[in-house]
């Protein structure tokens, strides 16, 4: 099962750029990593997905590793409103089972 | 907005009794899952349909059971509740059986207390 591991918190100020890793050791070859934000008591939104090497979109960038064992979600110049759960998420194994790690808690600070 | 209805938005209920959550995927979408997400806590994976089968099953307590109905709109249907059962409860979907390289879109949530 590609298990997913990422920091519990972290702290930022704003205008800060943030890099949240997680780690996938049993990424499977064909797995995409796809990256949710979770404001409270919301669903969580999409925010950037990726196989290999760097993505970028409007909102944040995805750099993986050639051995895609890890993954770090940038986020530049956060403001306040950035403040959420992060959750990396990679399929569990052969399943479609998409089971979500414990997410990543940012507090952005003025 | 992700396209993913969720019906009823909150809900209050008595312990021992049963509800039914009920989910509209995104236009086109054959895949929905369902998710529990207590206070403060993850989202705990409860189980996935495929057009209308059973594809993948999580930690989906024994008086929990869903189904995906022809017109691809799924329900969650919650039965001899606990006040344990008091969650947030996400539908998502997405237009495939498996992850892959697509993306998988959020509902709101439907909000379930048990008193």
């Amino acid at each position: 099962l590609a298990k997913t591991t990422q920091p519990i918190s972290m702290d930022s100020y704003e205008g800060q750029e943030v890099n949240i890793t997680c780690s996938h050791n049993n990424i499977a070859t064909n797995d995409y990593i796809t990256w949710y934000q979770q404001f409270p008591s919301q669903g969580p939104r999409f925010i950037i997905q990726g196989y290999k090497t760097k993505v970028t979109n409007e909102v944040a960038s995805l750099f993986i590793p050639a051995d895609r064992k890890s993954s770090t979600l940038s986020l530049p110049r956060v403001s306040l409103s950035d403040t959420a759960v992060y959750y990396c998420l990679v399929p569990s194994g052969n399943t479609d089972k998409l089971i979500f790690g414990t997410g990543t808690r940012l507090q952005v600070f003025p | 907005d992700s396209g993913v209805t969720q019906t009823p938005k909150h809900l209050i209920t008595a312990t021992g009794q049963r509800v039914t959550l009920r989910c509209s995927p995104r236009s086109g979408d054959l895949s929905v899952y369902w998710y529990q997400q207590s206070l403060d806590q993850g989202l705990q994976f409860l189980i996935q349909y495929y057009n209308g089968e059973e594809r993948a099953k999580g930690n989906i307590l024994e008086r929990f059971s869903a189904q995906q109905f022809p017109d691809l709109h799924s329900e969650l249907n919650l039965s001899s509740l606990e006040l344990g059962d008091s969650a947030l409860y996400f539908c998502a979907s997405s237009d495939r059986d498996r992850v892959g390289g697509n993306t998988i879109y959020f509902g709101e949530g439907s909000w379930l207390t048990v008193v």
